[in-house]
């Protein structure tokens, strides 16, 4: 799987609306953009992904570079409950039925949100 | 739906001992995974299962065993438990095929080795 890049940790304020980059420079045409989030103490969760065209879900946005070679994870107004680690992750399309959907976790964005 | 659900929730075990994390899904899932997080690092797959009846190592297999005894459930094994084996266990699982399909987790084990 192709590696990814993130900053180590990103600091915002209630209510803002936070930009979480991801640098993906040697992603392959099948790949896919995952992210997931780690609560404290608590499992990783999936938040959203794409392929080329920006996506949206209940819980954030994805915004896909042209060239796909990075994207950005969009919380429109940040909680404290938001407050996480953030992983980008690329995934390979699965070729057959018997595929498995495995996952390549780097260390990911510690999210801090402050009042 | 319970989700992923994990037993035990913590585990103290002495170097040289045995033990068997659990791990049931209950949504039909074919496949399942098990992944280590040690302090500070993003998770590490251990072993996956991509449907009933086949197992697969993943990046970090040594010292462990697995079982999927049927489509629900997939189980861990540390034959012989060793202080480097300290860390905590999640367990996943998630369709599969050739679409993209979003893992979901367990709450996690958290094994202490001494």
């Amino acid at each position: 799987d192709a590696k990814t890049t993130q900053p180590n940790s990103m600091e915002s304020n209630e209510e803002e609306p936070v930009h979480l980059p991801c640098n993906h420079s040697t992603i392959s045409g099948t790949d896919y953009i995952h992210w997931y989030r780690q609560l404290p103490s608590q499992g990783p969760e999936y938040v959203i992904h794409g392929l080329t065209s920006n996506v949206n879900n209940r819980m954030a946005s994805l915004a896909i570079a042209e060239d796909r070679k990075s994207s950005t994870l969009i919380l429109h107004r940040a909680t404290l409950r938001d407050a996480a680690v953030y992983y980008c992750i690329l995934r390979s399309r699965g070729m057959n039925t018997g595929t498995a959907s495995k996952l390549t976790f780097g260390t990911g964005t510690r999210l801090q949100v402050t009042l | 739906n319970a989700g992923v659900t994990q037993t035990p929730k913590f585990q103290v075990l002495k170097t040289g001992q045995s033990m068997t994390l659990q791990c049931a899904q209950d949504m039909n899932h074919n496949s399942m995974y098990w992944y280590r997080q040690d302090p500070g690092m993003g998770l590490r797959l251990i072993y996956y299962s991509a449907s009933e009846g086949t197992t697969d190592k993943g990046e970090v297999p040594n010292g462990y065993n697995v079982s999927r005894l049927n489509k629900r459930e997939f189980s861990l094994r540390l034959e012989s438990a060793a202080p480097s084996q300290t860390s905590v266990y999640f367990c996943a699982s998630s369709a599969s095929g050739t679409g993209n399909y979003e893992q979901y987790f367990g709450p996690g084990t958290r094994l202490t080795v001494t």
